[in-house]
């Protein structure tokens, strides 16, 4: 049973727009996120995170939104560029929980000139 | 170097085999992970060390032994593996596994692409 889905296995936005990356949760202990994006040949780089507190956090072009009643994440690139093309995981943790994190299986960005 | 260094980059072996993965971290940190990536799932955490010590084993079977002699190294002994085991190794390193309510970001080195035959 995977407690972090993220539903669109894909997503191709043109340059300049908005990307819109989605990601549901199911544990209602987990209480932080993060988003991780990895370029092929490489491992994922930590990209921008939110604790259960906030409802956003924002981080120059990155926007993370969390709707913790409807147990959502969101990661809004504005604008996107080609540079973004990658895979975004959306990752989650909880307060006792040692740090560790559980993964959704990412989303392919495919920014497109 | 910096960051997290993940050797071999590349592994082909069979199921009799007896190979290791070497992971190496110039960050300070005291923490190290052992995660699977399998196609089309998510990232699994298999082993956690804190301060050298193993914190973690999330089931793996027992043809996966990890060893971490001190903070900066970590290894993962594999011998007599499954195709299934195929997949991409990633280790990962984060300052400590003390929860600070906000998540500590994991770093993650560059992976080892496994193919068991």
């Amino acid at each position: 049973d995977q407690q972090v889905k993220q539903n669109s296995p894909s997503l191709s936005v043109q340059e300049g727009r908005i990307s819109i990356l989605n990601c549901d949760y199911t544990n209602s202990m987990f209480d932080y996120f993060l988003w991780y994006k990895k370029y092929p040949a490489e491992g994922p780089t930590f990209l921008i995170s939110i604790s259960s507190i906030k409802d956003k956090n924002e981080d120059g072009r990155f926007t993370v939104f969390l709707n913790k009643s409807a147990k959502h994440l969101s990661l809004h690139i504005v604008p996107s560029q080609p540079g973004d093309s990658a895979v975004y995981f959306c990752a989650a943790g909880f307060t006792g929980g040692g740090n560790k994190l559980t993964f959704g299986t990412g989303t392919q960005l495919k920014v497109e000139l | 170097e910096t960051g997290v260094t993940q050797t071999p980059r590349h592994l082909v072996m069979g199921m009799t085999n007896k190979k290791s993965l070497k992971c190496e971290q110039h960050l300070g940190h005291n923490a190290m992970y052992w995660y699977k990536q399998s196609a089309k799932k998510p990232l699994e955490l298999m082993f956690v060390y804190n301060f050298k010590e193993q914190t973690e084993n999330n089931s793996v079977p027992s043809r996966f032994s990890p060893e971490c002699p001190n903070s900066s190294h970590l290894f993962l002994h594999l011998h007599t593996l499954q195709p299934e085991d195929s997949a991409l190794y990633l280790c990962a390193s984060s300052q400590d596994t003390q929860d600070r309510g906000r998540g500590t970001e994991a770093f993650f080195g560059q992976g080892t692409r496994l193919t068991v035959v």
